[in-house]
């Protein structure tokens, strides 16, 4: 069964400093994998994605991913950290059973506080 | 949030009641999910469409239903066979074709809460 796995539930940084959000999945073949970020009461945005090429995605509001295929993990980075980037961030895999349902299977989520 | 509205955003419903959450998009897309999001478990996904007048259950479907009957909507109704339905519930949808890289964008949310 395809899984993706977050392993912190929440991560503290200071501002200024590089973050990372961790990601781990499990599928069979070649992953498509996402990025999300939530604020509170609202949707998800989309960050950015990993389908096929540079192991290095760069995505929206400076955040990049890096897709390690020996280690299964996309996490996710930012260089410099800013207290607006506090929220609930989400790691996703494109279910890509025989259906083709376009299906995202979510991690749990990592709520990423930045302090001032 | 882009060309995805949700309505109403938050919803009160009593027990035993039937309720309708929209959704409606201007993205001219084809596919269409519902996801519902509980505090810590992720997302799950409900039901799904890929094209007008067809969908699927995804992996939590009992107690709700949906109907697709034109391509910018894709309306959910909780029904009172939801046991457990307050939760936060998400609509997406993605671009036309049915391939596994497109993006799905999401709408604002809608909290629904049982009292």
């Amino acid at each position: 069964a395809q899984s993706v796995a977050q392993p912190e539930d929440q991560v503290n940084v200071a501002e200024g400093n590089p973050l990372t959000v961790k990601c781990t999945y499990s599928v069979s073949g070649n992953p498509y994998l996402f990025w999300y970020v939530q604020y509170p009461n609202r949707g998800l945005q989309f960050l950015l994605k990993y389908i096929t090429g540079d192991n290095l995605v760069k995505g929206s509001y400076g955040f990049e991913a890096e897709f390690n295929k020996s280690q299964t993990s996309f996490h996710l980075k930012k260089p410099s950290a800013l207290v607006s980037d506090s929220a609930l961030y989400f790691c996703a895999v494109r279910d890509k059973g025989s259906s083709n349902t376009g299906k995202l299977i979510f991690g749990q989520g990592t709520t990423l506080q930045v302090k001032p | 949030d882009g060309g995805i509205t949700q309505s109403p955003k938050y919803l009160f419903r009593k027990e035993g009641q039937n309720v309708t959450l929209s959704c409606e998009q201007n993205l001219n897309h084809d596919a269409m999910y519902w996801y519902r999001q509980d505090p810590g478990q992720g997302l799950r996904l409900i039901y799904y469409s890929q094209i007008v007048n067809d969908f699927q259950k995804g992996d939590i479907a009992e107690g709700y239903s949906v109907s697709r009957e034109k391509k910018e909507s894709f309306p959910l109704t909780v029904t009172s066979a939801q046991k457990n339905p307050t939760a936060f519930y998400l609509c997406a949808s993605a671009p036309p074709g049915r391939k596994s890289t497109d993006t799905q964008y999401f709408g604002p949310g809608t909290r629904l809460t049982v009292l």
